[in-house]
């Protein structure tokens, strides 16, 4: 019983092109969270949406667009994919509780841009 | 800028050995979590540690919090292989913000 998942697993794409990740947590909790682990393991967070509102928004560049159509899903959209954006991205989830309980995460999706 | 620091940054240590992970960061935090990565998989949470003196348990690992020296620690005791992967530490602030450590890859040989 997936609790965070992810979808793709993987995805290869060429400098240029948008593409989506999406995520659905089947938990109940109302904290949403994207992050970017690079090649040498640094988690970063990225976005973090409480109850379909964004609460977190790093500096990230803006190429980079959350989407929250009920608290149970979190998507990603990057617009004109660089090569620097390949990294492996996480989507994680927290209960309602500031911080008392740990973020589950979901298994990740590696991407590659050539 | 809250920074998050672990270290080592690598270890290598025999099994039936006993070691210590440290994670300092620089800002005031009462709210401390560890998650072990095993590679190409996902995070999986550890240890929740929310208070100053907090400690908590778990087979051969053990973490506590000193939230004056903002320094948690992960201690390992009698090293397995099947502990061999990375550990992170995370800072809570307010908002539920999270930042993570720069993590711990641990290697345990036979």
């Amino acid at each position: 019983d997936t609790a965070v998942s992810q979808t793709p697993k993987y995805l290869v794409t060429q400098m240029g092109n948008d593409k989506s990740i999406k995520c659905e947590q089947n938990l109940g909790h109302d904290t949403m969270y994207w992050y970017k682990q690079d090649s040498k393991k640094f988690l970063k967070i990225m976005f973090s949406y409480n109850n379909k509102e964004l609460i977190i928004n790093e500096t990230v560049p803006n190429r980079f667009s959350p989407k929250s159509p009920d608290k149970a899903h979190l998507n990603l959209h990057i617009n004109s994919l660089e090569l620097g954006d390949s990294a492996v991205y996480f989507c994680a989830s927290s209960p309602p509780g500031a911080g008392l309980y740990e973020q589950y995460f979901g298994p990740g999706t590696r991407l590659t841009v050539t | 800028e809250l920074k998050v620091e672990q270290n080592p940054l690598f270890l290598s240590m025999q099994e039936g050995k006993n070691y210590t992970i440290y994670c300092n960061y620089s800002t005031t935090s009462d709210r401390l979590y560890w998650y072990r990565q095993d590679p190409g998989k996902s995070l999986e949470s550890l240890f929740v540690l929310l208070s100053n003196g907090a400690v908590k348990q778990e087979g051969r690992l053990m973490a506590s919090l000193d939230t004056k020296a903002r320094l948690s620690t992960l201690h390992i005791t009698a090293a397995v292989h099947d502990l061999s992967a990375t550990y992170f530490c995370a800072v809570g602030r307010t908002g539920n913000q999270f930042y993570f450590g720069t993590g711990t890859s641990l290697t345990v040989i036979p």
